[in-house]
């Protein structure tokens, strides 16, 4: 069975003190794997999409990285405006078709000042 | 431009009533798709359509049913609500397989008694 689990649940840091999120997945054809920010009472932001093995893209001070099994999110000298929740997603290879993403459950960031 | 917006935001039923959610995107996006999220769930696709007059169903499609009569538009109907359907919904719609990510509306909380 398909699945994306991120990790840790939940994180606690203070202003500055960089971090990383894990998302790891075990799925079969792998289109492409997706960050998106949520904010309380709002629908996911979209960040990044990374497609192969290797490939890193960076937005101010968070960068994804993906491999074979999993990506990060780094978080670099985080303000609390960073405090989220971070939501990992998967687009599988299933024949062509746009089937929607598969989410892990998120990790609850709060960046404390 | 608004992007994907989602009417109404709140919404309290009681068992057995029916009620439909409207989404409405502005960005001429073939794809649309609906997610519910529930505590511990994360996000899950519902249903989703490649395109005006096409629909499919997604990972929790049960007591659902949706249209896509308009490019534009997607409604989310629910025929004999029932309290496992307490959630909230979120409409979101992307350009494709290739594209930047699937954009989502501000969701709907949907309570049912």
């Amino acid at each position: 069975e398909d699945q994306v689990t991120q990790s840790p649940e939940a994180l606690r840091l203070q202003e500055g003190e960089s971090s990383s999120l894990n998302c790891s997945y075990t799925v079969s054809g792998l289109r492409g794997l997706f960050w998106y920010r949520q904010d309380p009472g709002k629908g996911p932001e979209f960040l990044f999409t990374l497609y192969s093995a290797g490939e890193e893209k960076e937005k101010e001070r968070l960068k994804a990285t993906l491999t074979k099994k999993e990506s990060f999110l780094h978080i670099t000298a985080p303000k609390p405006e960073d405090s989220a929740t971070y939501l990992c997603a998967v687009k599988l290879d299933s024949g062509g078709g746009a089937d929607g993403l598969t989410f892990g459950k998120g990790t609850h960031l709060i960046i404390q000042p | 431009n608004a992007g994907v917006t989602q009417t109404p935001k709140f919404r309290v039923l009681k068992t057995g009533q029916s009620m439909t959610l409207l989404c409405a995107q502005d960005m001429n996006h073939e794809y649309m798709y609906w997610y519910r999220q529930d505590p511990g769930m994360g996000l899950r696709l519902i249903h989703y359509s490649v395109g005006e007059g096409t629909t499919a169903k997604g990972e929790v499609p049960d007591g659902y049913n949706v249209s896509r009569l308009k490019k534009q538009n997607f409604l989310l109907g629910l025929e004999s609500a029932a309290p496992s359907q307490t959630s909230v919904y979120f409409c979101a719609s992307s350009t494709g397989l290739a594209g930047p990510g699937e954009f989502f509306g501000p969701g709907t909380r949907l309570t049912v008694l």
